[in-house]
C-alpha cells in the first residue's frame, strides 16, 4: 500500500534553531504540497511542487522558510530560524495530475512540531 | 477568495444511526470536492473526490453528493459505527487556483456504541 513517509514524526527545538522536514512522496505522483496544521488556522497551504518545479510559495513566510525538492523521491521543508509561532503540524501531500486534479491527494502522518 | 465552512463543527451521535455532514463554499467555480477523514494525530486520508460536472459519489457506506450552483456538498454516513470517530474535512479545488485546495475548518464526529 504505497504511501506518504515523513520524518521525522515529532521535533522539539528551541527558539532560532534550524528545523529541516523531510518527505517522500508516493513513487509516480508528480505534484507534492506543503501544508501546516493549527487549531487556530485549520490547514494553509504553505508551498507546492510540480515534477520537482516549485509553481506556489506564497503561503509561506520567505524570509525563515524554504522549501526544496532536490530529486523526485524528496522533499524538504526548512525553516531557518525558528520561532514558537511555527508550532504545529506540517503535513506533505502527494498527488499525480495536471493543473487540476483528477485524482486524489494522499497525505503523510504528518511532522509534529513545538518551538519552545 | 474561496471560503469553505462545514457544519456542524462536532456531533455526536449513537451507533446506527445515518447523519449528514455539511459544507458550503463561496465561489462556484470549482473543479472538484474532496471529503477527507483525519484521525488523531494522522494525516489526512481521501475518502470521496467528486468532480464539477459529477453530482454524487459512493464508497461503501459513504456517499457525498455535489451541487455547484448552490455552492454546497453533503457527506451520507449510513448506519455510523464507533470506528466512523474522526474528523471530516472538505476541500475543494478551484477553476483559478490550479492545484490549491481550500480546506474547511472539519466537523468532529464521534460515533457512541
Amino acid at each position: 500500500d504505497a504511501r506518504v513517509t515523513q520524518t521525522p514524526r515529532h521535533k522539539v527545538t528551541e527558539m532560532g534553531q534550524e528545523v529541516t522536514m523531510r518527505c517522500q512522496p508516493i513513487l509516480g505522483h508528480n505534484t507534492v504540497f506543503w501544508y501546516r496544521q493549527t487549531m487556530m488556522q485549520g490547514l494553509e497551504l504553505l508551498a507546492y511542487f510540480r515534477n520537482r518545479a516549485p509553481l506556489d510559495d506564497s503561503g509561506m513566510p520567505k524570509d525563515r522558510f524554504s522549501a526544496e525538492m532536490p530529486d523526485a523521491t524528496l522533499a524538504t521543508l526548512k525553516i531557518q530560524p525558528s520561532e514558537p509561532r511555527d508550532s504545529a503540524v506540517y503535513f506533505c501531500a502527494s498527488g499525480s495530475g495536471g493543473g487540476r486534479f483528477r485524482s486524489p491527494l494522499h497525505f503523510g502522518n504528518g511532522t509534529r512540531l513545538t518551538v519552545t | 477568495k474561496q471560503e469553505v465552512t462545514q457544519i456542524p463543527a462536532a456531533l455526536s451521535v449513537p451507533e446506527g444511526e445515518n447523519l449528514v455532514l455539511n459544507c458550503s463554499f463561496t465561489d462556484s467555480a470549482i473543479y472538484n470536492l474532496q471529503w477527507f477523514r483525519q484521525d488523531p494525530g494522522k494525516g489526512l486520508t481521501s475518502l470521496l473526490l467528486i468532480q464539477s460536472s459529477q453530482r454524487e459519489q459512493t464508497s461503501g457506506r459513504l456517499n457525498a453528493s455535489l451541487d455547484k450552483s448552490s455552492g454546497r456538498s453533503t457527506l451520507y454516513i449510513a448506519a455510523s459505527q464507533p470506528g466512523d470517530s474522526a474528523t471530516y474535512l472538505c476541500a475543494v479545488g478551484g477553476e483559478t487556483s490550479g492545484s490549491r485546495l481550500t480546506f474547511g475548518e472539519g466537523t468532529q464526529l464521534t460515533v457512541n456504541p
